[in-house]
């Protein structure tokens, strides 16, 4: 069963407009832990924001944003005042820590396009 | 401070063709992982390491071997080659959650493996 769901294929946001990317997920754990990475096309992977499962309030890194809904099990990433530069790939994934390890899984991915 | 480091960035093999990939961090992480990331799809968790001595499959381990070789670095063994191990592949490395601390996974900048 796939643990991570991201529904958006790709999407297309106006410069300087706010996005926000669908995340979610499935857990039977308490403790776990939630990331969004940015992939531009150059290939590497750049971490944007975290959100502990147990952190009440919801991450914000300069422009960036975590909706989360943990009743819900989501966890959307809001990113505002869009620029051209976010165009990339966009992963959600989940930390789940087990007996002694922490194991990540990822989603598929959004497509982001940004448009001047 | 390199962050995590991979080596080679590009590799061709033949079919039946053994290789290691290198991996190493300066971050005093204890977790290390890696992945593949196949076209359209997010990354998938090959192998990864909880801490130096210990190493456990991930959800695609089938043709791969691993050695914790010491904190700093992780390699991945392909012992015969095949075609549908043609991938890029990261390496990864984070430190284990505490409760209530901020987290990430950094990432090294990708092997890509093209296997004939």
């Amino acid at each position: 069963a796939q643990k991570i769901t991201q529904t958006q294929p790709g999407m297309f946001v106006q410069e300087k407009e706010a996005v926000t990317l669908d995340c979610t997920y499935d857990t039977s754990d308490q403790s776990y832990g939630l990331f969004w990475y940015k992939q531009p096309s150059s290939g590497e992977m750049i971490f944007l924001i975290y959100q502990g499962s147990y952190d009440e309030q919801n991450a914000t890194e300069g422009r960036y944003s975590l909706n989360f809904q943990k009743a819900r099990k989501s966890a959307n990433l809001v990113i505002s005042a869009s620029q051209l530069g976010d165009s990339a790939m966009y992963f959600c994934a989940m930390r789940e820590r087990k007996t002694s390890y922490d194991k990540v899984i990822f989603g598929p991915g959004t497509s982001l396009s940004v448009i001047p | 401070n390199a962050g995590v480091t991979q080596t080679p960035k590009f590799q061709v093999l033949k079919t039946g063709q053994s290789m290691t990939l290198q991996c190493a961090q300066d971050m005093n992480h204890n977790s290390m992982y890696w992945y593949r990331q196949d076209p359209g799809m997010g990354l998938r968790l090959i192998y990864y390491s909880a801490s130096e001595g210990t190493t456990d499959k991930g959800e695609v381990p089938n043709g791969y071997n691993v050695s914790r070789l010491n904190k700093r670095e992780f390699s991945l063994r392909l012992e015969s080659a095949a075609p549908s191990q043609t991938s890029v592949y990261f390496c990864a490395s984070s430190e284990r959650l505490v409760r209530g601390y901020q987290e990430t996974q950094y990432f090294g900048p990708g092997t890509r493996l093209l296997v004939l």
